[in-house]
């Protein structure tokens, strides 16, 4: 069955980094685009970024781009979230999830049980 | 960019039907998902496609999408129906993947 597991969250000061990652199995892994999403205390599904398949292709969130980098290991089965000069508002639950698009619809098949990162002096 | 406008509550009585909607300019052009999340969990697949329904999920669940709505049906409610629900969906033209900003379903 499709696991996807987040790790590397906690507790960290304004201005600084973290790195999350996500470790997948079940599927194969390099034959899926993949994304993080992340959801503030309280409120809805905002999504981050995503890489495709080979990680030749990243595309971020407006309030993320320049701050964040999306990458990722296929021979690790492993999906990395690198995230720099970090605000309050960063603080949230991130998932990593697998994405199913066709032509007509990208759908959020699989999701981590996600990881916390709390942003605070 | 693209928004999707979602009623923040729905209370329903144990074996009556929950319906929620998910506003957007033409959304019936598009593709919508939706997603169910219960506290403390990820969110789950609960109709894909405007109106697929994954397996493992009742057929309780259904969905529609017409016009500036899309619309989320839950017949015969249970208890454990009780969660959050998200509409979402990809906004081809702008390459931009867009949530609903989530309805809580109450069972009274």
């Amino acid at each position: 069955q499709v696991q996807l597991v987040e790790s590397g969250g906690g507790v960290v000061r304004p201005g600084r980094s973290l790195r999350l990652s996500c470790a997948a199995s079940g599927f194969t892994f390099s034959s899926y685009a993949m994304h993080w999403v992340r959801q503030a205390p309280g409120k809805s599904l905002d999504w981050v970024a995503l890489t495709s398949y080979d990680g030749s292709e990243k595309f971020y969130a407006d309030s993320v781009k320049g701050r964040f980098a999306i990458s990722r290991d296929n021979s690790k089965n492993t999906l990395y979230l690198q995230m720099s000069s970090l605000r309050r508002d960063d603080t949230a639950v991130y998932y990593c999830v697998r994405v199913d698009c066709t032509i007509t619809n990208c759908l959020f098949d699989y999701w981590g049980q996600g990881t916390l990162v709390t942003v605070s002096s | 960019s693209y928004v999707l406008t979602q009623p923040p509550s729905v209370s329903v009585a144990p074996g009556q039907t929950a319906r929620i909607t998910c506003g957007g300019n033409n959304i019936g052009s598009k593709n919508v998902n939706w997603y169910q999340q219960k506290p403390g969990q990820a969110p789950v697949v609960v109709v894909s496609a405007d109106s697929d329904r994954p397996s493992g999920i009742p057929e309780r669940f259904s969905g529609s999408n017409s016009g500036n709505t899309a619309t989320l049906t839950i017949s015969r409610v249970e208890g454990g129906d009780e969660a959050d629900y998200y509409c979402q969906v990809w906004d081809r033209g702008r390459d931009q993947y867009v949530f609903g900003s989530g309805t809580t379903v109450s069972v009274l």
